[in-house]
């Protein structure tokens, strides 16, 4: 069975530039979050999607970040601009509901 | 709030030696989760076990063990005779019931080296 598929794996950019990371689920998984992990630390929740409503975007920073999940299953999230601190691992992961969440190995995020 | 704490930053054991990476964690509700991954370089994050609030029976898989002490707040994780193939960072998380349902967050990480 497939696990959680992102890409790219890495992606290097300058800042001001636009980005955007792909994320496919577990095939049958409705929950799917997106995490910043920063150097040395533990992964933060960005947003969270039921379905193809993001029932928590607290976290997420609206100004230059969005996300959407057509249809319920693939998700792309998205920078615009980048800046420095911007700089990170983007975790992608799926869930059934209220389930054990497996995650994407992450794009690694280098703003120069 | 919630909040989870891992107080060691790193560990560095010689292969076949035991250890145990501490998990202390802040909770208002009753009903939780409980959870340890490990972060091997490949960079995802692998599930080794979920715990719930009302389950406090110790757990042993392999030479992996887990200790949730409720009293104290504490889901402590053992390695017996560690490997070098268990080098990583794990994480340990805490996941509470929120709208629509379970907002998790997790601690900083520890990371763990074993020499052979």
């Amino acid at each position: 069975e497939a696990g959680v598929v992102q890409s790219p794996r890495y992606k290097i950019i300058e800042k001001k530039q636009p980005v955007a990371f792909w994320c496919n689920p577990i095939s049958g998984h409705n929950t799917l979050y997106w995490y910043r992990q920063n150097l040395g630390q533990g992964p933060e929740l960005l947003i969270r999607y039921e379905n193809e409503e993001a029932v928590d975007d607290s976290q997420l920073p609206k100004d230059r970040f969005s996300a959407e999940r057509l249809k319920g299953v693939d998700s792309t999230l998205k920078i615009q601009p980048a800046e420095l601190g911007d700089s990170a691992v983007y975790l992608c992961a799926s869930s059934f509901p209220r389930s054990v969440a497996f995650f994407g190995q992450g794009t690694r995020l280098t703003v120069v | 709030a919630q909040k989870v704490t891992q107080a060691q930053t790193e560990i560095s054991v010689v292969e076949k030696e035991d250890v145990t990476l501490d998990c202390v964690y802040e909770t208002r509700d009753t009903t939780y989760y409980l959870f340890w991954y490990k972060q091997p370089p490949s960079g995802e994050l692998v599930f080794l076990i979920r715990r719930n609030s009302f389950d406090e029976q110790n757990e042993i898989s392999g030479r992996y063990s887990w200790n949730f002490q409720k009293s104290t707040s504490s889901f402590n994780f053992t390695i017996t005779a560690s490997q070098v193939v268990d080098s990583a960072v794990y994480f340990c998380a805490l996941s509470e019931a929120d709208t629509g349902g379970f907002k998790t967050i997790f601690g900083a990480g520890t990371r763990l080296f074993v020499k052979a």
